[in-house]
């Protein structure tokens, strides 16, 4: 079946620093990605999606590449803040055409020092 | 347009009881998903809807777990019997076939089970 494997955390940076989060995944056809985040005490929230292989999700200075050679979707952000510590969710729909759920890796916590 | 949301926030029952979990998804929005997701885990999904049909229920977690949809707009999740192990977080998302498998998840319902 469909799986997502992230690198675990915690994952400890300081303000300003590059931030990679690894994700990888195993699925048959081909599944949309998707990086979600969660806030401490708050849900889910969509962070960036890519829909087809060299695509680009970015945002909030977040971006990721739909690599389907490498079945990767790396989290890179140039310069962390405080304010991104947050636990960090890769995920992929599987491909009923968002007819099935979402699989979700573990999930990375990031925690940023000022 | 506030988003997912979700009621109760929190809930305390003691084992063997029924629960019930509401989910309201955001208008228009005829796609509705539960999830759970445990302690450092990432969100397990659990059962789908289109409009009112529940299209997906196979990996409900037993046959005390139960969902509806009645009337195709608010949600409800229902644990019989509950167990210590059912524990947990549980979600709903709901999409649109607009923006196909890009799913918004609301704020959550905790679960103890004592």
């Amino acid at each position: 079946g469909d799986s997502v494997t992230q690198m675990e955390g915690p994952v400890t940076l300081s303000e300003e620093a590059f931030l990679t989060i690894n994700c990888t995944y195993t699925a048959t056809g081909y599944p949309s990605l998707f990086w979600y985040v969660q806030y401490p005490g708050e849900g889910l929230q969509l962070l960036l999606k890519a829909t087809k292989a060299d695509d680009k999700g970015s945002n909030k200075g977040f971006e990721a590449t739909y690599r389907k050679e490498t079945t990767s979707f790396h989290l890179e952000k140039g310069s962390v803040q405080v304010s991104d510590s947050a636990v960090y969710f890769c995920a992929l729909s599987g491909s009923g055409g968002g007819a099935d759920g979402l699989t979700f890796g573990k999930g990375t916590h990031l925690i940023i020092q000022p | 347009d506030t988003g997912v949301s979700q009621n109760p926030r929190h809930k305390i029952t003691k084992r063997g009881q029924n629960v019930t979990f509401r989910c309201d998804p955001i208008s228009e929005h005829n796609r509705l998903y539960w999830y759970r997701q445990t302690l450092g885990q990432g969100p397990e999904f659990l059962t789908y809807f289109q409009n009112e049909a529940q299209l997906e229920k196979s990996r409900l977690l037993s046959d005390r777990f139960s969902a509806e949809r009645p009337k195709g707009s608010f949600s409800t999740l229902e644990i019989q019997r509950t167990e210590q192990g059912d524990s947990a977080m549980y979600l709903c998302a709901s999409s649109s076939r607009v923006e196909g498998e890009t799913q918004y998840f609301g704020p959550g319902t905790r679960l103890l089970v004592l």
